[in-house]
């Protein structure tokens, strides 16, 4: 069964780091997204990107954080600058049609210290 | 971007019982509706799509109502391994086609023996 895959598993970087999480999507979906969790709290969408360019963002998606597929398929999210509280899981998903289910990655925990 | 509200639990259920889950949505224009399970530490994994005539799927029965704005969740003849979050998760998209989810902050399910 196709599934989605992020590298890495678990990354600790000292604030201020970048770090770049990776994701590669399911091969023919078309739409790509990073979602968030942190600690015991709700799952909360990042950003989506369709035909190589962000489709929608949330308010939490600044200028610290980007979005890349730099080729056929790869789907990165890049932060800047990384700061304690973006300490969290970082999930990214795929689907096939915007509206349709998404598809889950096994995340990505993040730890900034 | 709007809410979906959930009752957290836990439920505490009997193996064998029938356990039913509600769930409501501020966003009358949403689209798309679904339940995703998680457990702990571990991604959202899509359950079903919630479809306004109602579906099943094995021991799982979702339901949707557009005019009260509410989805609901049966699952019958519990098994220990039905132990989980169950999230309820809603497509709002208005019309740029991948707007993301919105999740609730889920349903703490535990089976007891």
């Amino acid at each position: 069964e196709p599934e989605v895959t992020q590298t890495p598993s678990h990354q600790v970087t000292q604030m201020g780091q970048e770090v770049i999480l990776r994701c590669v999507p399911i091969s023919n979906h078309l739409y790509f997204y990073w979602y968030r969790q942190i600690l015991g709290q709700k799952v909360e969408f990042l950003v989506s990107f369709y035909n190589n360019e962000i489709s929608e963002k949330s308010e939490i998606f600044d200028d610290q954080f980007s979005v890349e597929r730099p080729d056929g398929s790869n789907f990165t999210l890049k932060i800047r600058s990384t700061k304690l509280e973006d300490s969290a899981m970082y999930f990214c998903a795929s689907s096939e049609q915007g509206v349709t289910e998404a598809f889950f990655g096994q995340g990505t925990r993040l730890t900034v210290v | 971007r709007k809410e979906v509200e959930q009752d957290p639990g836990p439920f505490n259920v009997p193996e064998g019982a029938t356990v039913a889950f509600n769930c409501t949505y501020s966003n009358s224009a949403s689209q798309s509706f679904f339940w995703y399970r998680q457990d702990c530490r571990k991604e959202p994994k899509l359950l079903m799509s919630v479809y306004s005539s109602g579906n099943e799927d094995g021991r799982f029965t979702a339901q949707l109502n557009r005019a009260s704005q509410y989805i609901s969740l049966l699952i019958r003849d519990s098994k220990l391994s039905d132990s989980a979050t169950y999230l309820c998760v809603v497509n709002e998209d208005s019309g740029g086609g991948a707007d993301g989810l919105t999740f609730g902050k889920g349903t703490h399910l535990i089976i007891q023996p």
